[in-house]
């Protein structure tokens, strides 16, 4: 079965420091994609980046970048000089349904984020 | 930009009573979809649908039905609410995948259920 795991329930930085958030994934599927959302405390989800699995080559944009690993099976995300309207929750998805047609997007639990001033 | 909303944000309910959740996008998507996210599970999926009319079952569909009639909107129905379906549910609409699974989600600003 596929699965995201985020083991970082809560981290907790003061501004302008730099914090990676952790994803690791599990999958059998041989073309996959991975993405990252982020909750602002309004609720909504708001996609940050999409990455197939045969892209291996980090990302950057603006202070946002990925890294993603294959052979750790890893997608992390890190935030450089993090400021106060960084805090929300991150969570890290895989999309599975290769065989099946269907787009479905399996979350990880999420990371909670809280940067203070 | 995509827009998803929801009919409402916060809503709170009697246990037994008929629930309706509505869902409309306006980037003529094919896909919809229901989550529910509660703390520490992260977003679970209800259902989903890929056209007019057409549902599928997610993850945990039990106590949950939808509606598609029309290709913007699309309708969760708690058929008789009960406490432990008090969550937060989220819309989400994509294009059609056409057998890929690449198309990016959007996601709705969510409504908060009580259920009393």
């Amino acid at each position: 079965a596929q699965k995201v795991t985020q083991a970082q329930t809560e981290i907790s930085v003061v501004e302008k420091e730099d914090v990676t958030l952790d994803c690791v994934y599990e999958t059998r599927d041989t073309t996959y994609y991975l993405f990252w959302y982020k909750q602002p405390p309004s609720g909504e989800l708001v996609f940050l980046i999409r990455r197939n699995s045969f892209d291996e080559q980090n990302e950057i944009s603006g202070r946002y970048s990925w890294n993603f690993q294959k052979s750790t099976s890893s997608f992390n995300f890190t935030i450089t000089a993090s400021q106060v309207v960084d805090s929300a929750v991150y969570f890290c998805a895989l999309s599975e349904g290769e065989n099946t047609g269907f787009q479905k997007l399996v979350f990880g639990t999420g990371t909670r984020l809280l940067v203070s001033p | 930009d995509v827009k998803v909303t929801q009919s409402s944000r916060y809503l709170v309910k009697r246990t037994g009573e008929k629930v309706f959740l509505e869902c409309v996008q306006d980037m003529d998507h094919e896909n919809m979809f229901w989550y529910r996210q509660d703390p520490g599970l992260g977003l679970r999926l209800i259902y989903f649908s890929y056209d007019v009319k057409m549902k599928e079952k997610g993850d945990i569909p039990e106590g949950y039905s939808v509606s598609r009639e029309k290709k913007e909107r699309f309708s969760l129905i708690l058929e008789s609410a009960s406490t432990n379906q008090t969550s937060m549910y989220l819309c989400a609409s994509s294009l059609e995948s056409g057998g890929a699974v690449s198309e990016t989600q959007y996601f709705g600003p969510g409504t908060r259920l009580l259920v009393l």
